[in-house]
């Protein structure tokens, strides 16, 4: 049973517009969220996190919205570009010191020019 | 500063052999994951480090897996014998071990064929 579930395998977005990237989870204990982005034969890149005392938290061209009632998160990259075409992951964790992360299975954004 | 560091990249093996991979994990951090991720799916935990110590390995397949971190430094993931459905990419991670919600940097994998 996925904790963590990305339901988007892939995503097509023109460069310049808005990517929007969604994340489920179905634990209510997890409360410490992150978005890994893989390029091909390279490991997950952190790219942004959000704790569950936020709805939001923004990094440059990257912001992650928490939805806690819905358990719901989402990444929006705005502008999109050609290099931010990549696999994107979603993580969660329990609020303890090394804690073990739980994927999702990732989805592909594709960024044409 | 220097990332995870992991070898070999790649590795093709025939069924029943055995085969290891190394981490180093990023200075400083006492912390060290081995993950596993198959093809389509996202990194799931097998053995956690602190220091020395393997704090969770329940994901760990312990008939034919191992693992070590002698020095609390690097450590070593082993199969032994490798199976067909072995074949997965193995990824390590590290962070620091100093408090909570704290972020895991990976290495680039070491990405495992067995024949």
């Amino acid at each position: 049973d996925q904790q963590v579930k990305q339901n988007s395998p892939s995503l097509s977005v023109q460069e310049g517009r808005i990517s929007i990237l969604n994340c489920d989870y179905t634990n209510s204990m997890f409360d410490y969220f992150l978005w890994y982005k893989k390029y091909p034969a390279e490991g997950p890149t952190f790219l942004i996190s959000i704790s569950s005392i936020k709805d939001k938290n923004e990094d440059g061209r990257f912001t992650v919205f928490l939805n806690k009632s819905a358990k719901h998160l989402s990444l929006h990259i705005v502008p999109s570009q050609p290099g931010d075409s990549a696999v994107y992951f979603c993580a969660a964790t329990i609020n303890q010191a090394g804690t073990a992360l739980i994927f999702g299975k990732g989805t592909t954004l594709s960024v044409s020019s | 500063e220097a990332g995870v560091v992991q070898s070999p990249r790649y590795k093709i093996i025939e069924k029943k052999q055995p085969v290891a991979f190394w981490c180093n994990p990023i200075s400083g951090h006492n912390t060290l994951y081995w993950y596993l991720q198959n093809l389509g799916q996202g990194p799931e935990l097998l053995i956690r480090y602190e220091n020395e110590e393997a704090v969770d390995d329940s994901q760990l397949p312990k008939d034919r897996f191992s693992a070590e971190r002698l020095k609390g430094v690097d450590s070593t993931l082993k199969i032994q014998p490798a199976e067909l459905g072995d074949s997965a990419v193995y990824l390590c991670a590290s962070s620091l071990g100093a408090g909570d919600q704290e972020t895991q940097y990976f290495g680039p994998g070491t990405r495992l064929l067995v024949l």
